[in-house]
């Protein structure tokens, strides 16, 4: 079974400084493995996904993400928060069978 | 180009009753998905189309959900005899018919449903 861990439900960031969300996956295959965006009262947004071409994928507004198969980690990073990057993330995997199997979320806050 | 539609955005109902949500895809987009998400949870996946024909249900489905797509196009969930654990934000998605086996899903707005 496949599945995906996100390490911490709750990051608070200083507007500037580097962001760093975990998340770990498990699959009994190379996985598909996205991030999306949830912003309060819209829907989710795709940031970034890894499909086994290179493992250092960019996404948008600046964040990107490692696929370390070693580690079987996934973790998005940003150099630089900016105060509209507030708002929930999800860590996911792709099931052969056609679904998405989202991690529990992490809600990053960035302090002014 | 427009993105996946839902509507209502929001609906109120008691106990008992039915509801029934409506999902438009992107348009020429092969596969629609329904995923429920409850609060600080992240979503999970309910049920998924290709065209017209229901691929997989999730265990989650009980026999009080359905979900039909006539004609490959837009996607409705109704929910009979709704209980209060039905409160959550239904989320539709849809992808291309994909290429390589990896979908990339686009999400609606969501429609959240609160049973009193």
């Amino acid at each position: 079974a496949q599945s995906v861990t996100q390490l911490d439900s709750h990051v608070s960031v200083s507007e500037g400084t580097p962001v760093l969300l975990r998340c770990n996956y498990s699959s009994s295959y190379s996985p598909s493995l996205f991030w999306y965006v949830q912003h309060p009262n819209k829907g989710l947004q795709l940031l970034l996904k890894y499909t086994s071409a290179a493992t250092l994928v960019k996404g948008i507004n600046g964040f990107e993400a490692e696929f370390k198969k070693s580690e079987t980690s996934f973790h998005l990073t940003k150099p630089s928060a900016h105060m509209s990057d507030a708002a929930e993330y999800f860590c996911v995997v792709f099931n052969q069978g056609g679904k998405l199997i989202f991690g529990q979320g992490t809600e990053l806050s960035v302090k002014p | 180009d427009t993105g996946v539609s839902q509507n209502p955005r929001h609906k109120i109902t008691k106990r008992g009753q039915n509801v029934t949500f409506r999902c438009d895809p992107i348009s020429e987009h092969n596969r629609l998905y329904w995923y429920r998400q409850t609060l600080g949870q992240g979503p999970e996946f309910l049920t998924y189309f290709q065209n017209e024909a229901q691929l997989e249900k999730s265990r989650l489905l009980s026999d009080r959900f359905s979900a039909e797509r006539p004609k490959g196009s837009f996607s409705t969930l109704e929910i009979q005899r709704t209980e209060q654990g039905d409160s959550a934000m239904y989320l539709c998605a849809s992808s291309p018919r994909p290429a390589s086996g990896t979908d990339t899903q686009y999400f609606g707005p969501g429609t959240r449903l609160t049973v009193l």
